[in-house]
């Protein structure tokens, strides 16, 4: 079945560590999000990426950064830049174009603790 | 600026009780609407979303949600509430073309007694 993985599920780093979140899509969708949720605030945007070799910053961009090197992979990489990087991280897909390009399809989320 | 709110953090109801979750929001044009529901420790899944046309739209595991625009409201309603249906459910509106422009809600968080 088609669908979007995130790995790891749980991470520990301690401060002043950067660390990599996986999300690797088969849906043959062009763009990718990364949304960081946070307990009462709903989701919010960090990077997105309409095509390959492309992205763009989010909302809440600072302390983070991304690649996208393949369509079906879109890495999150969390700097010691970002000052409080615990939270849970969802990684998720759509079309590109149509009435489709903002449905997302959504991974089962990284959970990462500073420790 | 878009904006959704859900004003209900928590609900509570009920095996078999029926349930409505309220989403209202704010948008320049005709939005586009969509509800999502995530589980515990997962991410989220579409339950349904509203284009245009009619103004009831159905969705997956017996949702439904009534578009109404002279209320700015979007709210979410299941005649008969299952224990699985405990989760939390996220609105969200934004216009067509890409989801970046997507606004979530910050959430409802249904809780089923049994």
């Amino acid at each position: 079945d088609g669908g979007i993985t995130q790995s790891p599920k749980y991470l520990f780093r301690k401060e002043g560590q950067n660390v990599t979140l996986s999300c690797e899509q088969n849906l043959n969708h062009d763009a990718m999000y990364w949304y960081r949720q946070d307990p009462g605030q709903g989701l919010r945007l960090i990077y997105y990426s309409q095509i390959v070799n492309d992205f763009q910053k989010g909302d809440i961009a600072e302390g983070y950064s991304v690649s996208r090197e393949k369509k079906e992979s879109f890495p999150l990489t969390v700097t010691s830049a970002q000052k409080n990087p615990t939270a849970f991280y969802l990684c998720a897909s759509s079309i590109s174009k149509n009435s489709g390009a903002n449905v997302l399809t959504f991974g089962a989320g990284s959970r990462l603790t500073v420790l | 600026a878009q904006s959704v709110t859900q004003p209900d953090i928590h609900i509570t109801v009920s095996e078999g009780a029926s349930l409505e979750l309220r989403c209202n929001y704010s948008y320049g044009a005709t939005p586009y609407l969509f509800w999502y529901v995530q589980s515990p420790g997962q991410g989220l899944q579409l339950l349904l979303k509203y284009f245009s046309g009619d103004t009831l739209v159905q969705g997956i595991k017996g949702f439904e949600a009534e578009f109404k625009r002279s209320q700015s409201s979007f709210n979410l309603r299941k005649p008969s509430v299952h224990w699985s249906d405990a989760a939390e459910y996220f609105c969200a509106v934004g216009p067509s073309g890409s989801a970046r422009q997507l606004t979530f809600g910050s959430g409802t968080q249904l809780t089923v007694l049994p």
